[in-house]
């Protein structure tokens, strides 16, 4: 069966410290890999998104995943954390087919301090 | 930039009562969804739309659950008799076409159901 995992429901960071938000995923087929963001009452918002080509994903804000299909992972990075990146963050995977429905992982939590 | 609106943003309903949670899509979109989020946990798939009728619902999508796009513009999800259960924050999604890969959703605000 198809799942993602996040590790780590919160995550606390440092202003100007690195941001890692882990995402693995379990497929038999190869999947698309996605990571939203969602704001304090507002939607869910696409980040960035791996399909094919390049593992190296950028997104906005300065966020960028990698793709591993070695490690089955899709962990998303900021070199720099902002006040602003706090939010939720959530993984999700897709596979071609008829509706293109998303799976979703638990969410992190995602809290920058001053 | 084109958005997906959702109403209400919040509603409190007794227990039994019928609700219905309105989204308009963006105009151009041929694929909607709605998915729900219970507090605390995951953001699940339960149905998809396509030229009017459902192309995938989940486990989660009884026969309690129904949707239509009942003017060519509003996208609805109605919950027949509502249980304590039920509470949830409620995606809609579009989708403009499926082409050749992975295409993107465009999700609304949510709509905040909660069932006393």
């Amino acid at each position: 069966a198809q799942s993602v995992t996040q590790l780590g429901s919160h995550v606390s960071v440092s202003e100007g410290a690195l941001v890692l938000l882990r995402c693995n995923y379990s497929s038999s087929v190869p999947p698309y890999l996605f990571w939203y963001v969602q704001y304090p009452n507002q939607g869910l918002q696409l980040l960035l998104k791996y399909t094919t080509g390049a593992t190296l994903v950028k997104g906005i804000n300065g966020f960028e995943a990698e793709f591993k299909k070695s490690e089955t992972s899709f962990h998303l990075t900021k070199p720099s954390a902002h006040m602003s990146d706090a939010a939720e963050y959530f993984c999700a995977v897709s596979f071609p087919g008829a509706t293109n429905k998303l799976i979703f992982g638990t969410g992190t939590l995602l809290a920058v301090q001053p | 930039e084109p958005e997906v609106t959702q109403t209400p943003s919040h509603q409190v309903t007794q227990m039994g009562q019928e609700v219905i949670l309105r989204c308009v899509p963006i105009s151009n979109h041929l694929y909607f969804y709605w998915y729900r989020q219970i507090l605390g946990q995951k953001v699940e798939f339960l149905v998809s739309f396509y030229n009017n009728e459902i192309s995938e619902k989940s486990e989660i999508f009884d026969d309690q659950f129904s949707v239509e796009r009942p003017d060519g513009s509003n996208f609805t999800l109605k919950i027949r008799s509502t249980k304590l259960e039920d509470s949830a924050m409620y995606f809609c999604a579009s989708m403009r076409d499926r082409g050749t890969g992975a295409n993107v959703l465009t999700f609304g605000a949510g709509s905040r159901l909660t069932v006393l």
